[in-house]
């Protein structure tokens, strides 16, 4: 049951251009939301996020948009560089019992920059 | 230098051995988690501790096991009773209870059983 998904397994983008990646989740109980990178064979990196009581994060070149009643958030990034080129994953929070945050992944979408 | 690191960064081991993958960090986080990834599945939850000498399973916790003795450490053995343990393992930490979302990744280790 993939509670957070990612439809496009692979985006490519020309330099300059607006890349946008998109996510789905069906768990209403989600209230906090993240965009990680990862290059190939490292670990993930925190990107940016958004709390489910606002509906646009902007940092830098990435901003992040969330439609609570489609439950669905995108990533934007202008202008896409090259260095943008890495698998871009969705993740959302359900708190756990106790405190604490459990993570729940999308499968990732591969974006590639091209010159 | 503060992170988390985990070694080593390739194992190999035979099928019908436990292996043991290492996950330390000093950022002082109380909360430690192990995801594993497999191409195409996103990362899942194996196991998390928000506190020393707690843990619980997460989504795919059979095969696994975890210990949680000192706060800066969470080592998971991938035992022979895991059907499929060649992946791609991550462990990450955070701050716990509701201070913050983020969770701060390692390197990984990627794991090849034959």
């Amino acid at each position: 049951d993939q509670q957070v998904k990612q439809n496009s397994p692979s985006l490519s983008v020309q330099e300059g251009r607006i890349s946008i990646l998109n996510c789905d989740y069906t768990n209403s109980m989600f209230d906090y939301f993240l965009w990680y990178k990862k290059y190939p064979a490292e670990g993930p990196t925190f990107l940016i996020s958004i709390s489910s009581i606002k509906d646009k994060n902007e940092d830098g070149r990435f901003t992040v948009f969330l439609n609570k009643s489609a439950k669905h958030l995108s990533l934007h990034i202008v202008p896409s560089q090259p260095g943008d080129s890495a698998v871009y994953f969705c993740a959302a929070i359900g708190r756990v019992t106790g405190g604490g945050n459990k993570l729940t992944f999308g499968t990732g979408t591969q974006l590639k920059v091209e010159l | 230098d503060g992170g988390i690191t985990q070694s080593p960064k390739y194992l190999f081991r035979k099928e019908g051995q436990n292996v043991t993958l290492s996950c330390e960090q000093n950022l002082n986080h109380d909360a430690m988690y192990w995801y594993r990834q497999d191409p195409g599945q996103g990362l899942r939850l194996i196991y998390y501790s928000q506190i020393v000498n707690d843990f619980q399973k997460g989504d795919i916790a059979e095969g696994y096991s975890v210990s949680r003795e000192k706060k800066e450490s969470f080592p998971l053995t991938v035992t022979s009773a895991q059907k499929n343990p060649t992946a791609f393992y991550l462990c990450a930490s955070s701050f716990g209870g509701l201070q913050t979302a983020e969770q701060y990744f390692g390197p990984g280790t990627r794991l090849t059983v034959t």
